[in-house]
């Protein structure tokens, strides 16, 4: 298996812009997170879905940010518009389930908001 | 909310050393996962523990639940080990809503 799938690596884009992320997660696992990364932070949960299902989003910082998981392959988050605080590592993860939580990491993507 | 703590924040050992990093939570939980971060930036789950010790390779997982409490031990260090050791975990009513402590960043010199 390929792993979790993050595209892009990097991104950097103006104050404004759209910015789309994606992931597709291993085939199989039924839940997929989406962590954001800072120095100042670490690693912080945004959302999560399970059976492509939103579960909890608490943790999106302002409508900004959006997520979307049409089907068991595939979920992108969104953030419209950007914003420089928004510059982070974005990663994406997905694991088996509540009776698989063994986390598989992508390899994340790094964000420039100029 | 949980709290996770980890210590020390940095950590650095001479090649073969014996490396103990700690983490403390503050809420029951009903898993520990310790994740290793490589200087790359990857993120690699090294273990999901809810009782007693886990050991792959050179590493040695442990986990008190009733002082809520876990280590992670690295025997005979080597360079390669070099990375930031992350502890997370979860509320007592979200098992899946983890919350990571700040990281130790551990170097092993040659």
């Amino acid at each position: 298996d390929a792993g979790v799938i993050q595209s892009p690596r990097h991104e950097v884009t103006e104050m404004g812009q759209e910015v789309t992320l994606r992931c597709k997660p291993i085939s199989g696992h039924n839940s997929l997170f989406w962590y954001r990364q800072t120095m100042m932070r670490g690693l912080e949960l945004l959302i999560y879905f399970n059976n492509n299902v939103p579960i909890d989003d608490s943790g999106m910082p302002e409508d900004r940010f959006s997520a979307k998981m049409p089907n068991a392959s595939f979920s992108t988050l969104k953030i419209q518009p950007s914003e420089p605080r928004d510059s982070a590592v974005y990663f994406c993860a997905s694991s088996g389930g509540i009776l698989d939580e063994k986390l598989f990491f992508g390899s994340g993507t790094q964000l420039s908001v100029l | 909310k949980n709290e996770v703590e980890q210590s020390p924040q940095n950590l650095t050992a001479q090649e073969g050393e014996f490396i103990t990093i700690n983490c403390s939570y503050s809420v029951g939980i009903s898993a520990l996962h310790w994740l290793q971060q490589h200087p790359g930036g990857g993120i690699v789950s090294l273990f999901m523990l809810s009782s007693g010790k886990k050991k792959h390779g050179r590493l040695i997982a442990t986990i008190n639940i009733q002082e809520k409490h876990s280590s992670l031990h690295i025997t005979a260090s080597h360079p390669r080990d070099s990375a930031v050791y992350i502890c997370a975990a979860p509320p007592p009513q979200g098992a899946q809503k983890l919350v990571f402590g700040q990281g130790t960043r551990l170097t092993i010199n040659p």
